[in-house]
């Protein structure tokens, strides 16, 4: 257990609908970080969020957006889904706002069928 | 446009068989050079930062090394276990995201 905790595991959708990720950073850090692994694309970064405030984006999607909450957790929410949007989303968290090493979540797995 | 790119990108190798990964960047003003290891549908684990070239780092059958130009991630006696997809890693020149490259797939057959 990385102590960084994301909600759902497996999420099954259609095209068009809205979701919501849920990610719960490390005890103490105040970065988020979303990235988004596909088979033919790697981990794309997507956001970076430190302290309630966005940090750096990467090519996220207008359809994307995330935030950061007051007590840290952050949401990633996805909408107009799309069949190429079916990925693993994963969360991964840091200390301060600089690069420095990140742990990562176990991910979300979204299918859109 | 700061780029990461891994070779080769999948490797099969016999128990005990010994290689080496590779990982170039192209980011000016390294702020550091990440290996994590990821295995099936799990997140990245943290392995190793390297931070100048010369510098050396090793944990198990692993051994991490940088130059100016590319990091080279060495395995020694491989074992089942040690298949895993490894990545590396760059910080973009803002410092503000880490730039993966696409991974290398390694299979270490009994």
């Amino acid at each position: 257990d990385s102590g960084v905790t994301q909600t759902p595991k497996h999420l099954i959708t259609a095209t068009g609908q809205r979701v919501t990720l849920r990610c719960s950073p490390r005890s103490g850090d105040l970065s988020v970080y979303w990235y988004q692994q596909s088979l033919d694309q790697g981990l794309q970064f997507l956001i970076h969020y430190y302290n309630g405030e966005e940090r750096a984006k990467g090519n996220i999607l207008e359809r994307f957006s995330a935030q950061q909450f007051p007590d840290l957790h952050s949401e990633l929410n996805l909408s107009s889904l799309e069949l190429g949007d079916s990925a693993l989303y994963f969360c991964a968290s840091s200390a301060s706002g600089g690069i420095e090493v990140l742990t990562f979540g176990a991910g979300s797995r979204l299918t859109v069928l | 446009e700061d780029q990461v790119t891994q070779s080769p990108e999948a490797l099969r190798l016999q128990e005990g068989e010994s290689s080496s990964l590779n990982c170039s960047y192209t980011v000016s003003g390294l702020r550091g050079l990440f290996w994590y290891r990821q295995d099936p549908g799990k997140g990245p684990e943290f392995l190793f930062t390297l931070y100048s070239a010369g510098e050396e780092k090793e944990k198990e059958r692993l051994k991490a090394t940088l130059t100016k130009k590319e990091s080279f991630l060495h395995i020694t006696a491989p074992k089942p276990e040690d298949s895993a997809t490894y990545l590396c890693a760059s910080p973009n020149n803002a410092g503000n995201m880490l730039t993966f490259g696409g991974g290398t797939r390694l299979m270490v057959k009994p």
